[in-house]
């Protein structure tokens, strides 16, 4: 089984310049989390998505940060414009549904680590 | 108040060791329990997932939980070098959309 994809690995923009993360999740795979990892902390979720529409968003900067999910399959996270404080890890995760205990489990791709300088 | 509390460490122990790595939680509603590990660059993979109380071995690793204290553990026997990474402790509660909070994170290394 193909494990979540994401592109770029890494990105470095000077801090007003704008970015897009894209994320491949696992196939059948109906719930998308997008975290942001500051160096030294745990993972913050920034969006979730069940198919393609969202249902936590609570907790993500709305003046800057904006996602999608196209179709209930891919999803890009786009910064606009870039702060400083940005500069993280943004982890892509999947898991199969929501409501199910079973499937609580996330699965995680390998981030995209941001710099901004 | 942080919903989950996690002493980030850094934990160094000799190999062979028992390490026991914690957490604290404030929401009594959490009822899945997970611990991830995140090797340096690399996304985190669950460890060990636990349904409200009690305990689960799987290996040189067992999670417990203690929902009276909300207080979770897990535990590792005969500790490795390959076993130094960062240990995340997860939940979510149930009737919700599997919201996943993380701790910070714990540091550890094993030295041989």
């Amino acid at each position: 089984e193909a494990g979540v994809a994401q592109s770029p690995r890494y990105k470095i923009i000077e801090k007003r310049q704008s970015v897009a993360f894209w994320c491949n999740p696992i196939s059948g795979h109906a719930t998308l989390y997008w975290y942001q990892q500051i160096l030294g902390q745990g993972p913050k979720l920034l969006i979730q998505f069940q198919n393609n529409g969202v249902v936590d968003d609570s907790q993500l900067p709305k003046d800057r940060f904006s996602a999608e999910r196209l179709k209930g399959v891919d999803s890009t996270l786009k910064i606009q414009p870039a702060k400083l404080e940005d500069s993280a890890v943004y982890l892509c995760a999947s898991s199969k549904a929501l409501y199910r205990a079973e499937n609580t489990e996330a699965f995680f791709g390998q981030g995209t680590r941001l710099t901004v300088v | 108040q942080k919903e989950v509390e996690q002493d980030p460490g850094p934990l160094s122990v000799p190999e062979g060791a028992i390490v026991s790595l914690n957490c604290t939680y404030s929401n009594s509603a959490f009822q899945y329990f997970m611990w991830y590990r995140q090797y340096s660059r690399k996304g985190p993979e669950l460890l060990m997932y636990t349904y409200s109380s009690g305990n689960k071995e799987d290996g040189r690793f067992t999670a417990q939980v203690d929902k009276s204290s909300k207080y979770i553990s897990l535990f590792i026997r005969d500790s490795q070098p390959s076993d130094s990474a960062t240990y995340l402790c997860a939940m979510s509660a149930t009737g919700g959309y599997n919201k996943l909070i993380f701790g910070a994170g714990t540091r550890l290394a094993v030295h041989p």
